[in-house]
């Protein structure tokens, strides 16, 4: 199987500082897709970004940016200016043509007021 | 506005016992995939659909069946339920192109005891 590595389990920090969430990814494919999702409390998944191969073009939106860089397989996140209402499991994936997708095991964002 | 829908949202089963976990998406799309999340782990792909009457295994399908009679559904049936399968399941749902967004259900909580 094509991994999806989130190496940290858990972030905690103050409201208001940026926090950056690590994805490093494995793939054979040349044409793939990768995905971050929010996971709230209440357990629902939330589509934040789809990010296509051949489109290395980092993207802000609002106060939530990706930086994607194929050279050394990575598509991080940064939350800057932290709130409350971002504390959640962030999960990216990776999906190829066939609409399969590989979950990291996920990252937990605690902010604290 | 309803999406992928999921139904129950909580179950509590006894070992050994059968059960269905019902999908269904108005969106006319044409992939639907189930998948369960286990803590650590993220979520993984159990059973897949590229559309009506064709269904395939993920990484984990032991225990599981799914059929795809219409476009709109795709129910998990847990054949002969065991505490490993105590988990949350997502059933999720895309339109056939490359690298569309992949809309999640809001979760299935199934404990077996």
């Amino acid at each position: 199987a094509q991994k999806v590595t989130q190496a940290q389990t858990e972030i905690s920090v103050v409201e208001k500082e940026d926090v950056t969430l690590d994805c490093v990814y494995e793939t054979r494919d040349t044409t793939y897709y990768l995905f971050w999702y929010k996971q709230p409390p209440s357990g629902e998944l939330v589509f934040l970004i789809r990010r296509n191969s051949f489109d290395e073009q980092n993207e802000i939106s609002g106060r939530y940016s990706w930086n994607f860089q194929k050279s050394t397989s990575s598509f991080n996140f940064t939350i800057t200016a932290s709130q409350v209402v971002d504390s959640a499991v962030y999960f990216c994936a990776r999906g190829s043509n066939d609409y399969k997708l590989s979950f990291g095991a996920g990252t937990t964002v605690t902010v604290r007021a | 506005n309803a999406g992928v829908t999921q139904t129950p949202k909580f179950q509590v089963l006894k070992t050994g016992q059968s059960m269905t976990l019902q999908c269904a998406q108005d969106m006319n799309h044409e992939y639907m995939s189930w998948y369960r999340q286990d803590p650590g782990m993220g979520l993984r792909l159990i059973h897949y659909s590229v559309g009506a009457g064709i269904t395939d295994q993920g990484e984990v399908p032991n225990g599981y069946n799914v059929s795809r009679s219409t476009t709109e559904d795709f129910p998990l049936r847990l054949l002969s339920a065991a505490p490993s399968q105590t988990s949350v399941y997502f059933c999720a749902s895309s339109r056939q192109s490359s690298g569309n967004t992949i809309y999640f259900g809001e979760g299935s909580w199934l404990t077996v005891v």
